[in-house]
């Protein structure tokens, strides 16, 4: 079972950030928070990751709350191409993997 | 970065017939590889894990018999789907993550572009 839900959807206008909220209330002290995208008919994007600590890199930025019950991942400055699924999973070592249904971000011009 | 290929993209079938999915690490070595089946509108689903030299860990539901996965070396896990039918139409993608020892406990996955099984 996943142990991560996010909204279904999301928009957001062109230009401006997108916030997309997940929750992992559940996860475990040696879990990370991974973010991943899905573009229509591709593999999975590898996004960013934390595990406690505000992450940032060139792709975006990652919000973990203190409790480490939820996490928030920021696109600056959305551009139309990434309109994408979005997926929050979160994994400890070379564990498997489950993932939840995602959230499908539109951004619109 | 890391770079996991996977082929081939697209292939269609007969009823009957079995089909080989490859799926490379290009760039490293992965002592674990993930399998994926993906429907419309759907999200991923786990099919399996696939250990180096080792038998493969299949998902509930998942029938091991269909779907075969061979994972001979560090850098190829191979998945076969054997006497294919219509309802295993869908889409497979495999993933993959370093497994050095400096990197592997927050290594995230590599996933290859997938490849869509037509089943006629």
């Amino acid at each position: 079972d996943a142990k991560t839900t996010q909204p279904p959807s999301m928009d957001c206008a062109e230009g401006r950030a997108a916030n997309l909220p997940c929750n992992h209330s559940t996860i475990s002290g040696n879990e990370y928070v991974y973010w991943y995208r899905q573009i229509h008919s591709q593999g999975p994007q590898y996004i960013i990751h934390g595990l406690k600590n505000n992450e940032t890199n060139e792709m975006a930025s990652l919000i973990i709350t203190e409790d480490r019950k939820s996490s928030t991942l920021i696109l600056p400055h959305a551009t139309l191409r990434d309109t994408a699924v979005y997926y929050c999973i979160v994994r400890a070592g070379t564990g498997k993997s489950t993932f939840g249904d995602g959230t499908t971000l539109t951004v619109k011009p | 970065g890391a770079v996991v290929s996977q082929h081939p993209s697209r292939v269609i079938c007969k009823s009957g017939t079995s089909v080989k999915i490859e799926c490379r690490s290009l760039d490293f070595q992965a002592t674990t590889m993930f399998w994926y089946r993906q429907f419309p509108k759907k999200s991923l689903m786990l099919m399996a894990t696939s250990n180096e030299g080792s038998k493969a860990t299949y998902e509930q539901g998942v029938e091991k018999d269909k779907f075969l996965i061979n994972h001979a070396s560090l850098t190829l896990s191979t998945l076969t789907v054997t006497s294919a039918h219509p309802e295993d139409s869908s889409f497979y993608i495999c993933s993959a993550s370093v497994t050095d020892s400096l990197r592997s406990y927050n290594s995230p996955l590599h996933f290859g572009n997938g490849t869509r099984l037509t089943v006629t």
